[in-house]
């Protein structure tokens, strides 16, 4: 079973700052297989980011990923009111499928 | 536009069985793979289930494996989930997803609002 580690747990910025997650899985995941999520309190998980590094339709360019092997990096170049959030990498090329436990974003 | 709406949650005791649908509209239903993921209250996200376009390749979290049972009907546009020897630790927000792929890779990319399972006595 692959497990991903998230960190930091929080983050804490400011508007127009930039963020970076990070991503880091037990074993080898192929880039193909590895996605990042939005989630909202209350909302249903929004597709970022997929096969590491391509924005899911309608993502603005603000959003990227990027990394390979174990370690992967979403990052978000200047926030906006709205990415305020909690964020999930995903690995989805080896069953049991799994999820981080989030990176929750948070307004400084 | 792509829907995915989840139904049949509610509140049920430790050891029953519940069944889960999610029905599927605005998309070719039987071109894609679908998954259930879960979201226990104040928790992150735990997948549990996928199933393939063809109905012919099933996965399962450890978590629930040889408890819960993942199919679909093509013809109806609609997956299932259902769910026996329920324990209290799997009440959760269950979410269906649908894989989205393309020459770049994989992920879930429409998910449905969910549907809340409660365990307890």
């Amino acid at each position: 079973e692959i497990v991903l580690t998230q960190s930091p747990g929080t983050l804490s910025l400011s508007p127009g700052e930039r963020a970076t997650l990070s991503c880091r899985a037990s074993q080898s995941v192929s880039s193909s297989y590895l996605a990042w999520y939005q989630q909202k309190p209350g909302q249903a998980p929004r597709l970022l980011i997929y096969g590491a590094s391509s924005r899911a339709t309608g993502i603005p360019d603000r959003f990227s990923g990027s990394g390979s092997g174990t370690d992967f990096t979403l990052t978000i170049s200047r926030l906006e009111p709205e990415d305020f959030a909690v964020y999930y990498c995903h690995q989805y090329g080896t069953s049991p499928y799994s999820f981080g436990q989030g990176t929750k974003l948070e307004i400084k | 536009e792509v829907q995915l709406v989840e139904s049949g949650g509610g509140l049920v005791q430790p050891g029953g069985s519940l069944r889960l649908s999610c029905a599927a509209s605005g998309l070719t239903f039987s071109s894609y793979s679908m998954n259930w993921v879960r979201q226990a209250p104040g928790k992150g996200l735990e997948w549990i289930s996928y199933i393939s376009s063809s109905n012919t390749i099933m996965y399962y979290a450890d978590s629930v494996k040889g408890r819960f049972t993942i199919s679909r009907d093509n013809a109806k546009n609609s997956l299932y989930l259902q769910m026996n020897s329920l324990r209290v630790e799997d009440t959760a927000v269950y979410y269906c997803a649908r894989t989205h792929y393309d020459s770049s890779g994989y992920g879930l990319g429409y998910w449905g609002q969910g549907t809340l399972v409660t365990v307890s006595s």
